[in-house]
């Protein structure tokens, strides 16, 4: 059975640290990993999407990586802002279960 | 560009009520989704579509009903309200298979009391 896990549960950081959060899987046989960010009262926005043959996805500050071998993803973002402030999550799509399957999410807060 | 759009927002239904809750997407996205986010837990499958006409079960469907006839729409139906059926929400959908880039609504919170 596929599961995803994140840690931590949440995280408080002052502005301008870089920080890493992390995404584990069970089932290495995973076909993508998307990161996802939520806003409290909104929907889901992707941030960014790894196929299982790539290593890494970059867009602006954030940078993705996937270590599919160990069941590993983190999202690193760099130089962090107030308005980073949200929760982010992870999603695995397998094959074999045909559908995304979701961690409980990293509630990030950056203050000033 | 609205994207995915959801109506109500915000529900307060009675133990045994019935209502639908609405998703359309104007994006001409094949598949359509619908989940539900409890507090602290990861998203969870409800059912998904396919296409217009073409729906299947996710991986928590009792106690709903959905229906798919035009591309755009895909409409949520509870059934006699419990209160274990008090979450948020969420439809989305994705051009593409299942792992594909998932675009998400703003999302219901129902409370059933």
């Amino acid at each position: 059975k596929q599961e995803v896990t994140q840690i931590p549960a949440a995280l408080s950081v002052p502005e301008g640290e870089n920080l890493v959060l992390n995404c584990s899987f069970t089932d290495s046989a995973i076909y993508n990993l998307q990161w996802f960010r939520q806003d409290p009262g909104k929907g889901l926005t992707s941030l960014l999407l790894i196929q299982s043959s790539q290593r890494e996805q970059t867009s602006g500050r954030l940078n993705a990586s996937l270590d599919k071998s160990s069941g590993r993803s983190t999202l690193y973002i760099a130089a962090s802002q107030p308005g980073d402030s949200a929760t982010y999550l992870c999603a695995v799509f397998s094959g074999g279960y045909n559908k995304l399957i979701f961690g409980a999410g990293t509630r990030l807060a950056v203050h000033p | 560009n609205a994207g995915v759009t959801q109506t109500p927002k915000f529900r307060i239904l009675k133990i045994g009520q019935s209502m639908t809750l609405q998703c359309a997407q104007d994006m001409n996205h094949n598949y359509m989704y619908w989940y539900r986010q409890d507090p602290g837990m990861g998203l969870k499958l409800i059912y998904y579509s396919v296409g217009a006409g073409i729906t299947d079960k996710g991986e928590v469907p009792n106690g709903y009903n959905v229906s798919r006839s035009t591309t755009e729409d895909f409409p949520l139906r509870l059934e006699l309200a419990a209160p274990s059926q008090t979450s948020v929400y969420f439809c989305a959908s994705s051009q593409g298979a299942p792992g594909e880039k998932l675009f998400f609504g703003s999302g219901t919170q129902l409370s059933v009391l």
